[in-house]
């Protein structure tokens, strides 16, 4: 089965201070890619990052990065200089080319406190 | 402007009662995926279709029916054999192309009373 696993319901940070959200996979294909998309309070589905399976660099876009560890089937996605504008509820999610289907977690809801 | 457009965005219904609801794409994808959005449970794919005339079962697919008669169109069906049909509903499409993202419409809350 394909599976993403995302242990963090609920989380909190501090305005211009960093956080790491986490998310696991499971999945027997060789060739994927992986995402994070955000969901504000508006609930518009937001592509945040995405990230090729092959590469071993790790993507960045601005002030968010990740860490993937391909061995470990691990995906986290660190914000950097949190904003308010962050806050958000965060999906990992990753698409295979066998079914081209996106599979997605079950969310970390971020608040930014000021 | 290109985008997905899911109709309505509120939609009530009386128990017992077959209810559809719109999704439009005007980007030329060829996939089209419907998901339910409950709190706690993340995003679950109830039906995708990745050409014309052609759609699979996802994860939650009973009470559901779809149809894919036009590229642009893959309107759901939620039948009155669907337990708990009250949810949100999240239509996404894409290019079946590996590194591409899924784009998502703005979401149906459907309220079954």
């Amino acid at each position: 089965a394909q599976t993403v696993t995302q242990s963090q319901p609920e989380m909190s940070v501090q305005e211009a201070e960093t956080v790491t959200l986490s998310c696991t996979y499971d999945t027997s294909e060789n060739n994927y890619y992986l995402f994070w998309y955000k969901q504000p309070p508006s609930r518009q589905m937001i592509l945040v990052i995405r990230q090729e399976a092959y590469k071993q660099q790790n993507a960045t876009e601005n002030r968010f990065s990740v860490n993937f560890q391909k061995a470990a089937k691990s995906f986290s996605l660190k914000i950097s200089d949190s904003q308010l504008g962050d806050t958000a509820m965060y999906f990992c999610a990753f698409c295979t080319s066998g079914t081209y289907k996106y599979i997605f977690g079950t969310g970390t809801r971020l608040k930014v406190l000021a | 402007d290109g985008g997905i457009t899911q109709s309505p965005k509120y939609l009530f219904r009386k128990e017992g009662q077959n209810v559809t609801l719109s999704c439009e794409q005007n980007l030329n994808h060829d996939a089209m995926y419907w998901y339910r959005q409950d709190p706690g449970q993340g995003l679950r794919l109830i039906y995708y279709s990745q050409i014309v005339n052609d759609f699979q079962k996802g994860d939650i697919a009973e009470g559901y029916s779809v149809s894919r008669e036009k590229k642009e169109s893959f309107p759901l069906t939620v039948t009155s054999a669907q337990k708990n049909p009250t949810a949100f509903y999240l239509c996404a499409s894409s290019i079946r192309v590996l590194n591409t993202e899924a784009f998502f419409g703005q979401g149906t809350r459907l309220t079954v009373v």
